[in-house]
C-alpha cells in the first residue's frame, strides 16, 4: 500500500479524443510525476509537478499536460489521442527528496 | 536515447538460490539509483536505493551493488523466495529529478 491511488484503472477511448487520468498523492508529498510505461519497456517520464507548477518534463508532445492541486491530487490530460498512446499511465508521488512511491497505474486503451 | 538498460529481459531462479539482475548505465551525472518491483496490474513498489557516494547497501535479502567507474549496478536476491517472482526495474536520477528506467528484467523463482 502505498498511499497513491488513480483513476481509472481502465479506460478505451478513441483515436483524436482527449482524456483525463487522475492521481491522489500521499499527504505531504509535495511533488508528482506522471510516467508512460508502454508494452514490454520501463516507464518513462512524461513530466513532474512540484507545489502546483511544473518542474520539468521529458520528451512528450505539449498535447501531454498536466495539474497539480493543493490537496495532494493531480490530473494527466491528453489530448488529441493516437493509437501510440496506449500504454499503462503511472503517477508517482515524493517528498522533495527521497524515492517515488507509484500508483497501480491507468490502462489506456485507444482504438 | 535508452541510458539505463537492463539487458536481461528474463531470469530463471531455483527457489532458495541467488538471484543476480544487473543494469548499465550511460548518464555520469545520475547520483541516485534505485530498484523497484512490479507484479501484474499493480505500479513499481519501491526495494532498495544505494546513493553514488556507496557502493554496497544491504536490506534483509536485498543487495545492491554499485560500481561507478564501470557505470554497473547490481542487485542481489539471497535467499530467493517464490514471491520474488517479478519484473525488476533499475531506476537511477540526478539529484532526486526524474527517474530514468531500464526496461526490466522478469524473474521467475522455481520451486
Amino acid at each position: 500500500e502505498t498511499g497513491v491511488t488513480q483513476s481509472p484503472t481502465h479506460l478505451i477511448k478513441t483515436r483524436g479524443q482527449q482524456v483525463t487520468l487522475r492521481c491522489s498523492s500521499q499527504s505531504g508529498h509535495n511533488t508528482v510525476s506522471w510516467y508512460q510505461q508502454a508494452l514490454g519497456q520501463g516507464p518513462q517520464f512524461i513530466f513532474q509537478y512540484y507545489r502546483e507548477e511544473e518542474n520539468g518534463r521529458g520528451n512528450f508532445p505539449p498535447r501531454f499536460s498536466g495539474l497539480q492541486f493543493p490537496n495532494y491530487s493531480s490530473e494527466l490530460n491528453v489530448n488529441a489521442l493516437e493509437l501510440d498512446d496506449s500504454a499503462l499511465y503511472l503517477c508517482a508521488s515524493s517528498p522533495w527528496e527521497g524515492e517515488a512511491f507509484f500508483g497501480q497505474g491507468t490502462r489506456l486503451t485507444v482504438v | 536515447d535508452q541510458q539505463v538498460k537492463q539487458n536481461s529481459p528474463s531470469l530463471s531462479v531455483q527457489e532458495g538460490r541467488i538471484s543476480i539482475l544487473n543494469c548499465d548505465y550511460t548518464n555520469s551525472m545520475f547520483d541516485y539509483f534505485l530498484w523497484y518491483k512490479k507484479y501484474p496490474a499493480e505500479g513499481p513498489t519501491f526495494l532498495i536505493s544505494i546513493s553514488s557516494i556507496k557502493d554496497k547497501n544491504e536490506d534483509g535479502r536485498f543487495t545492491v551493488f554499485l560500481n561507478k567507474s564501470a557505470k554497473h549496478l547490481s542487485l542481489h536476491i539471497v535467499p530467493s523466495q517464490p514471491g520474488d517472482s517479478a519484473v525488476y526495474f533499475c531506476a537511477a536520477s540526478v539529484r532526486d529529478y526524474k527517474l530514468s528506467f531500464g526496461a526490466g528484467t522478469t524473474v521467475t523463482v522455481r520451486a
